[in-house]
């Protein structure tokens, strides 16, 4: 079957840096996306990786290991804001959406 | 702003209620979804439309009932529906459904069934 794990909760402090992983196991792999979710709102789209490497935006970095079947999302500098879920998905062989149970982010002062 | 519109915001229902949930995108996408979110598990993919075909049943019970009239606008009609049904009901677009593009989400409607 197809899987996505990654941590339920997270709690990291205001101005530090936090990593969030996800390990994945799909039928075939067409890239993999994060997404960041506000209690009650939209899931807003953050990176795209389909290649092995770091890809880097502002204060979001996000990583990708193919043969490890392993991504992370990095957030530097946490701010307030940043407390939200973080949604892992993998896009299938049917490019499809393959998704994670997301990771509840607190940011504590 | 995503740019994708859904409403209501809220809906409470009895089980033996109908009522729809409407979902419009102004990105100019050819492809629309909805999904369930219920608290701590993965999304569910429930319905697939591609330029207004749908492409995509995920099993879903027949009282769930999917309508696109076009490529802007994508409805769900509800029926008869149970309490496990309650959940936050999320609709997305993207470009196409077989290209490497982010699907852009609604805020979605928060659903109780009584």
């Amino acid at each position: 079957g197809q899987n996505i794990d990654q941590p339920t909760e997270m709690t990291a402090t205001e101005g530090a840096i936090v990593q969030i992983n996800c390990t994945y196991q799909t039928s075939g792999f067409n890239g993999l996306f994060w997404y960041q979710q506000h209690a009650g709102e939209a899931p807003t789209f953050l990176s795209y990786n389909v290649l092995d490497g770091l890809e880097e935006k502002g204060r979001f970095s996000s990583f990708l290991s193919r043969s490890k079947g392993y991504s992370y999302l990095l957030l530097k500098e946490l701010q307030m804001k940043d407390s939200a879920s973080y949604l892992c998905a993998v896009m299938d062989s049917n490019y499809q959406l393959i998704w994670g149970a997301g990771t509840k982010l607190i940011i504590k002062p | 702003e995503t740019g994708v519109t859904q409403t209501p915001r809220h809906l409470v229902m009895g089980m033996t209620n109908k009522k729809s949930l409407k979902c419009e995108q102004h990105l100019g996408h050819n492809a629309m979804y909805w999904y369930k979110q219920s608290a701590k598990k993965p999304l569910e993919l429930m319905f697939v439309y591609n330029f207004k075909e749908q492409t995509e049943n995920n099993s879903v019970p027949s009282r769930f009932s999917p309508e696109c009239p076009n490529s802007s606008h994508l409805f769900l009609h509800l029926h008869t529906l149970q309490p496990e049904d309650s959940a936050l009901y999320l609709c997305a677009s993207s470009q196409e459904t077989e290209a490497h593009q982010p699907q852009h989400f609604g805020d979605g409607t928060r659903l109780s069934i009584l």
